[in-house]
């Protein structure tokens, strides 16, 4: 099973600032089969990127993913109050099982 | 797209619920669906997963043997049986269509998630 870790655990940035997220998964993710989500406090978790660098239909082009392999990137280019969230990651397409990072908390600094 | 779960609740260790999700907006037998959970203070988990033609399933190893994922698509409806609840099933549990017709994919759409709490 490949486990993915998301760092930092927080990350405190003021509006207007560029947010750098990482997922590190501990093998190679094949086919770049990796997603990222935002999920907001009493809200139903949003899908931002998949593929590792396709937005979902909808999202801001603030929003970008990157990265290949094990080392994967959801980067914001300036925040906007509304992105304040935990973003989690997902590597899926992959046997024996689907799994999640741990989150990255985006506070307000 | 919507996706409403209903069926949860408290129940004691050793119990049973069954989770159901209507849509609207889609048919959920175009689509593979799945369940998602989230424990108190944790992060997401993947549960389990039903094809669109509800031959394949798969499930997470803690549940194995416990839950079992069904569809009835004359109702729209994805259910989740869980038998032999345990204190660590406690969690939010969303419904989640796949963006394809493959188990282990990821979600365009969630539900807002509804409470299993397992507890004496």
């Amino acid at each position: 099973e490949i486990v993915l870790t998301q760092s930092p655990g927080t990350l405190s940035l003021s509006p207007g600032e560029r947010a750098t997220l990482s997922c590190r998964a501990s093998l190679s993710v094949s086919s770049n089969f990796l997603a990222w989500y935002q999920h907001k406090p009493g809200q139903a978790p949003r899908l931002l990127i998949y593929g590792a660098s396709t937005r979902a239909t909808g999202i801001p082009d603030r929003f970008s993913g990157s990265g290949s392999g094990t080392d994967y990137t959801l980067t914001i280019s300036r925040l906007e109050p509304e992105d304040f969230a935990v973003y989690y990651c997902q590597q899926y397409g992959n046997s024996p099982s689907s799994t999640f990072g741990g989150g990255t908390k985006v506070e307000i600094k | 797209v919507q996706l409403l779960e209903s069926g949860g609740g408290l129940v004691q260790p050793g119990g049973s619920l069954r989770l159901s999700c209507v849509a609207s907006g889609i048919r959920v037998i175009d689509y593979a669906m799945s369940w998602v959970r989230q424990a108190p203070g944790r992060g997401l988990e993947w549960v389990s997963a039903i094809s669109s033609s509800s031959t394949k399933t798969h499930y997470v190893d803690s549940v194995k043997g416990r839950f079992t994922i069904s569809r009835d698509d004359s109702r729209n409806t994805l259910h989740l049986q869980m038998n032999s609840l345990r204190a660590e099933d406690t969690a939010l549990y969303y419904c989640v269509k796949s963006a394809a017709n493959a188990l282990l994919w990821f979600g365009d759409f969630w539900g807002q998630g509804i409470l299993v709490t397992v507890s004496s």
